[in-house]
């Protein structure tokens, strides 16, 4: 079964430094998420992305965030002057559909750590 | 807003018990509402979803029917395995938005 798969698992990072998540969503899938979930909270929405553009935001996805899909398969979320506060799980994740009745289908998660 | 709320957990069984994990929600229009499990040291997977009232999602023996008159999606199983053991995450999804908003997650542990 094709799957979301995210890479690095880990990523240890100095505050203040630029992170590059990265993701692969499945093949045939037209719309790309990530999420976040700090440790003991809520899996948190913070973007979605269909035909190469920001089709929503959250209020948590300001300046320090992009997302870029620069070439046909990967999907790139990058946060700016790291905090210690973006300490999280961000999950990638992929839908055939816009959410309604499509389901979203997640990877395993980048754990970032801020040190 | 949309928000979800789950029961707290974490909710001890013991196997073969019955299952039900409470889920309500608050939203605009009609949202499309999932449940996702969680396995250790893996991602959120699918488990079932309902798209609108009276709907019943159903895998894997579990089940959960979309009421609008109580805005619930409570998650039930006839008989829990030591394999169920996981995070459970109620979540919404309403028509004209593209996040999904979930609940805190419930964690399950079965024990034989």
């Amino acid at each position: 079964e094709p799957e979301v798969t995210q890479t690095p698992s880990h990523q240890v990072t100095q505050m203040g430094q630029e992170v590059i998540l990265r993701c692969v969503p499945i093949s045939n899938h037209l719309y790309f998420y990530w999420y976040r979930q700090i440790l003991g909270q809520k899996v948190e929405f913070l973007v979605s992305f269909y035909n190469n553009e920001i089709s929503e935001k959250s209020e948590i996805f300001d300046d320090q965030f992009s997302v870029e899909r620069p070439d046909g398969s990967n999907f790139t979320l990058k946060i700016r002057s790291t905090k210690l506060e973006d300490s999280a799980m961000y999950f990638c994740a992929s839908s055939q559909g816009a959410t309604g009745g499509q389901p979203q289908h997640f990877g395993d998660g980048t754990r970032l750590s801020i040190l | 807003g949309n928000s979800v709320t789950q029961m707290e957990g974490p909710v001890t069984l013991s196997e073969e018990a019955f299952l039900t994990i409470n889920c309500t929600y608050t939203a605009t229009g009609y949202p499309s509402l999932f449940w996702y499990v969680q396995y250790p040291g893996e991602g959120l997977q699918l488990l079932l979803k309902a798209t609108k009232a009276d709907d019943k999602g159903s895998n894997k023996g579990f089940e959960a029917t979309y009421r609008k008159e109580t805005t619930s999606f409570h998650l039930e199983k006839g008989s829990v395995q030591v394999s169920d053991s996981a995070v459970y995450f109620c979540a919404l999804s309403p028509r004209r938005a593209d996040g999904l908003t979930f609940g805190k997650g419930t964690h399950l542990i079965i024990q034989p």
